[in-house]
């Protein structure tokens, strides 16, 4: 079974500088990525995703992120953040249907508190 | 273009009384349907899917029951709550297999549950 970790459950960041958010995933066979962005008590926005073709991601609000097989990750990145990226970042995971996946849904890490500080 | 909408997006509840939050999607069809917990600093638990009317799959065992009687409603339901089902709730829905796809989930904007 497949399995993500996001390696930091605070990131804080001063306000215009870049930022990175990590994330690793676990898995035998080939996935799909998703980055999804939570403002407090709302539901789940997806920011990008990664299902084939190019590593480099672009998503809304001016982040991207970036597949890497080899090393299993798909870290956020954002240049220059600001007040309003302050929030909760969830790494998910599913497997595609060529690959076995099934409609369990995606599988999420723990998430990832980004504080923008001004 | 496809909504999700979930509700209530508040509740508090008593110890024992009964629940039920309801879900419905629009401007699609045959979807999979999905109600996720999330519990402070522990992400997101998926406690059930759901791929057509009438078929429902628990991944955790619970105190908690879901029904989905018509192609685009989901219903979380419980009889007695307790302390420890408090928590924030949310539904989603992604493509059906139908459409050869397994991607990305939409999620509506979640019921906070507090049980007192």
């Amino acid at each position: 079974a497949q399995s993500v970790t996001q390696l930091d459950s605070q990131v804080p960041v001063f306000e215009e500088a870049p930022v990175e958010l990590r994330c690793n995933y676990s898995s035998s066979v080939s996935v799909y990525l998703f980055w999804y962005v939570q403002y407090p008590n709302q539901g789940l926005q997806l920011l990008l995703k990664y299902l084939s073709g190019s590593t480099l991601v672009k998503g809304i609000n001016g982040f991207e992120a970036e597949f890497n097989k080899s090393q299993t990750s798909f870290h956020l990145r954002k240049p220059s953040v600001h007040i309003s990226d302050t929030a909760e970042y969830f790494c998910a995971v599913t497997l595609p249907m060529y690959s076995g996946g099934g409609a369990d849904g995606l599988t999420f890490g723990k998430g990832t508190h980004l504080i923008i500080q001004p | 273009s496809q909504t999700i909408h979930q509700w209530p997006a508040t509740l508090v509840q008593p110890v024992g009384s009964p629940l039920s939050l309801e879900c419905t999607v629009e401007g699609t069809s045959n979807p999979n349907l999905y109600w996720y917990r999330q519990a402070a600093g522990r992400g997101l638990q998926l406690l059930f899917y759901s791929v057509g009317i009438g078929q429902i799959s628990s991944e955790v065992p619970q105190n908690l029951s879901a029904s989905r009687p018509q192609d685009r409603q989901f219903i979380l339901s419980s009889k007695k709550l307790l302390l420890s089902d408090s928590g924030f709730y949310l539904c989603a829905w992604s493509e059906g297999w139908d459409r050869g796809r397994n991607t990305e989930a939409f999620f509506g904007q979640g019921t906070r549950l507090t049980v007192v």
